[in-house]
């Protein structure tokens, strides 16, 4: 089965800094996507940025860039000049090819300080 | 409509009594997926519909848990004889396809359920 793990409950950054989210997972399978979901108080889901397992280079959005690591199953999030507005619960999801539920970690609460 | 609507947006309801919580996707999307998220949890998958296809429904966590989409569309969650555990967020998230091909899933601002 597939796990995501997420080992930093909490971070904190000040406005402008550079962040970095971890997020680890075990899959059997050679072809998944990868995600990292925003939710603010809000309670809104909103896709940040999403990795196909099969392309080597690093999926950008804007401020917004992954170190995906396959070997190491790693696929970390960069949040660059970090904005109040960034301030969210943000959660790391796997989607395998086989299956058809989005699995999910348990999220890090990201603080922008000002 | 332009996004996944979910009603109540909050329902307090007292142990025992049963709760329907609706979602309605974006039109024309195919696949739909319900989630719970526990206070300070991540989300736990319960059911997936995919079109004319049997639902997958391996994460509802007991069957006082129930799930149904009429007509393609619109979906309900059922949850009977609630109990103060049930007491959570509850996602709807829709999708263009269930397939592989990432289809990247739309979520709703959920309902938050309060058992007393």
């Amino acid at each position: 089965a597939q796990t995501v793990t997420q080992s930093q409950p909490e971070m904190s950054v000040q406005e402008a800094e550079t962040v970095t989210l971890s997020c680890t997972y075990d899959t059997s399978e050679s072809d998944y996507y990868l995600f990292w979901y925003k939710q603010p108080p809000s309670r809104q889901m909103i896709l940040v940025i999403r990795q196909e397992a099969y392309k080597q280079q690093n999926a950008t959005e804007n401020r917004f860039s992954v170190n995906f690591q396959k070997a190491a199953k790693s696929f970390s999030l960069k949040i660059s000049d970090s904005q109040l507005g960034d301030a969210a619960m943000y959660f790391c999801a796997l989607l395998e090819t086989s299956g058809s539920r989005l699995t999910f970690g348990e999220g890090t609460q990201l603080t922008v300080n000002p | 409509g332009a996004g996944v609507s979910q009603s109540p947006s909050n329902k307090v309801t007292e142990k025992g009594k049963d709760v329907e919580l609706r979602c309605d996707p974006i039109s024309g999307h195919t696949a739909l997926y319900w989630y719970r998220q526990s206070l300070g949890q991540g989300l736990e998958f319960l059911i997936y519909f995919q079109g004319n296809s049997a639902p997958d429904k391996s994460g509802l966590p007991s069957d006082r848990f129930s799930a149904e989409r009429t007509g393609g569309s619109v979906s309900t969650l059922t949850i009977q004889r609630t109990q103060q555990e049930d007491s959570a967020v509850y996602l709807c998230a829709s999708s263009l396809q269930g397939t592989f091909g990432a289809n990247v899933l739309t979520f709703g601002a959920g309902s938050r359920l309060t058992v007393l």
